[in-house]
């Protein structure tokens, strides 16, 4: 079975510009999760999406940053504009709903994104 | 408050040589799900284990091995006979059945580094 699928492996921008990160969760999970994670601050949560609704935004840092997923199989975060700091590895993760439990999140193999 | 303590920084044994890695818990709740992750230097996080708060068996697969013991709050990890492709760094995690957000709470991290 495939498991999380993240595009692009890499990326190198420029600051000011748009960058979309895409992912395609687990077929059959839908709970959604975007992470950010640097040396200085670790594995920070962004956002999380349950049947394809965004239930808490409360790490997104700050109004460059949005994100959606159109359907249960895809879902994109955008940078606009980028800025340096923005620089990082970023990864989806994708869970079964929790059915009286937290389910177990599978994480893809993360887009590393370097700001210029 | 929720929050998960891995005390060691970084480890560095010569391979054949058992290891344990700490994991130290905080939680109010009496329902709660402890993970460990692996995230190797390809850079990405592979779900090693998943235990609930009601069952305290500690746990074996091949050369991994789990203890967890609520009457200390921790999750230790050991992996005996260590070879050099164990080399990662290793997270631990917890996540709060009620009112959790379905948030992970990430310790820092321990790198291990397994020498030849």
């Amino acid at each position: 079975d495939a498991g999380v699928i993240q595009s692009p492996r890499h990326e190198v921008t420029e600051m000011g510009q748009e960058v979309t990160l895409r992912c395609k969760p687990i077929s059959g999970h839908n709970s959604l999760f975007w992470y950010r994670q640097t040396m200085m601050r670790g594995l920070e949560l962004l956002i999380y999406f349950n049947n394809n609704v965004p239930i808490d935004d409360s790490g997104m840092p700050e109004d460059r940053f949005s994100a959606k997923m159109p359907n249960a199989s895809f879902s994109t975060l955008k940078i606009q504009p980028s800025e340096p700091r923005d620089s990082a590895v970023y990864f989806c993760a994708s869970s079964l709903a929790p059915t009286g439990g937290l389910e177990t999140q599978y994480f893809g193999p993360g887009t590393r994104l370097l700001v210029l | 408050a929720q929050k998960v303590t891995q005390a060691q920084t970084e480890i560095s044994v010569v391979e054949k040589e058992d290891v344990t890695l700490d994991c130290v818990y905080e939680t109010r709740d009496t329902t709660y799900y402890l993970f460990w992750y692996k995230q190797p230097p390809s850079g990405e996080l592979v779900f090693l284990i998943r235990r609930n708060s009601f069952d305290e068996q500690n746990e074996i697969s091949g050369r991994y091995s789990w203890n967890f013991q609520k009457s200390t709050s921790s999750f230790n990890f050991t992996i005996t006979a260590s070879q050099v492709v164990d080399s990662a760094v290793y997270f631990c995690a917890l996540s709060e059945a009620v009112d959790s957000n379905y948030q992970l709470i990430w310790g820092a991290g321990t790198k291990l580094i397994i020498k030849p």
